[in-house]
């Protein structure tokens, strides 16, 4: 079966530090994969998605980038992290159309 | 940008009474899911919807693709202190297309 790992769960970083957090998918070949963000008490903001190697779309203008140096590997980063980074950030996968959760980063900028 | 609307945006039930919210939409969809997040957690799919017209139940969940394939409802019977969470509608066009997630209902519910 399929399973998603995303890591770390909880993460505080100073303004103006880099940020790297990664999401890899097991158990599947050729997944659609996304970055979303929630802010406290917020619906889900799509930041990134890619259908396949080195193939990514942005959502939205913003302080993040994504990667995927592998099939079934993402990795959200940012050079200089800004306050208004901080968030509940989710990557998820999909081969059909409904998109499969992993359990989050809790990211507070101070 | 095509948006989906969640009413009611909160809901405070006493435990045992059933539970009804919906999704909708200005534009047509051809696929209706919907979600529950767990407080710190990430969203689970609960039901997804391929038909107009399609009921579909998962225990005490039921959820039903609108007629005009512009919404969505999802009914939780006999509810329970475990459904306290957010639920989260989300319609896709084609498999081609991005997910498009509604706001979220928050549902608490009183013991």
């Amino acid at each position: 079966s399929q399973t998603i790992h995303q890591w770390p769960a909880t993460l505080v970083q100073p303004v103006g530090s880099p940020l790297s957090l990664e999401c890899t998918v097991e158990g599947t070949s050729n997944p659609n994969l996304y970055w979303y963000r929630q802010a406290a008490g917020r619906g889900l903001q799509l930041l990134f998605y890619s259908v396949g190697i080195g193939q990514i779309s942005s959502e939205v203008p913003q302080n993040l980038s994504a990667s995927r140096p592998q099939d079934r590997q993402f990795i959200l980063s940012s050079k200089k992290l800004l306050l208004s980074d901080s968030g509940f950030y989710l990557c998820a996968w999909s081969e059909v159309p409904a998109p499969f959760f992993g359990q989050g980063t809790r990211l507070t900028v101070v | 940008g095509q948006q989906l609307n969640q009413s009611p945006q909160s809901m405070f039930i006493q435990e045992g009474e059933d539970v009804s919210m919906n999704c909708t939409s200005s534009s047509i969809f051809n696929t209706w899911l919907w979600y529950k997040q767990d407080p710190g957690e990430g969203p689970v799919l609960l039901i997804a919807l391929y038909k107009a017209g399609e009921l579909t139940s998962n225990g005490r969940l039921t959820a039903q693709f609108g007629i005009t394939r512009k919404d969505s409802f999802l009914n939780i019977s006999a509810s329970i202190p475990s459904d306290v969470g957010i639920y989260f509608c989300a319609g896709v066009k084609t498999s081609y297309d991005k997910v498009i997630f509604g706001p979220g209902t928050s549902l608490s519910v009183i013991p």
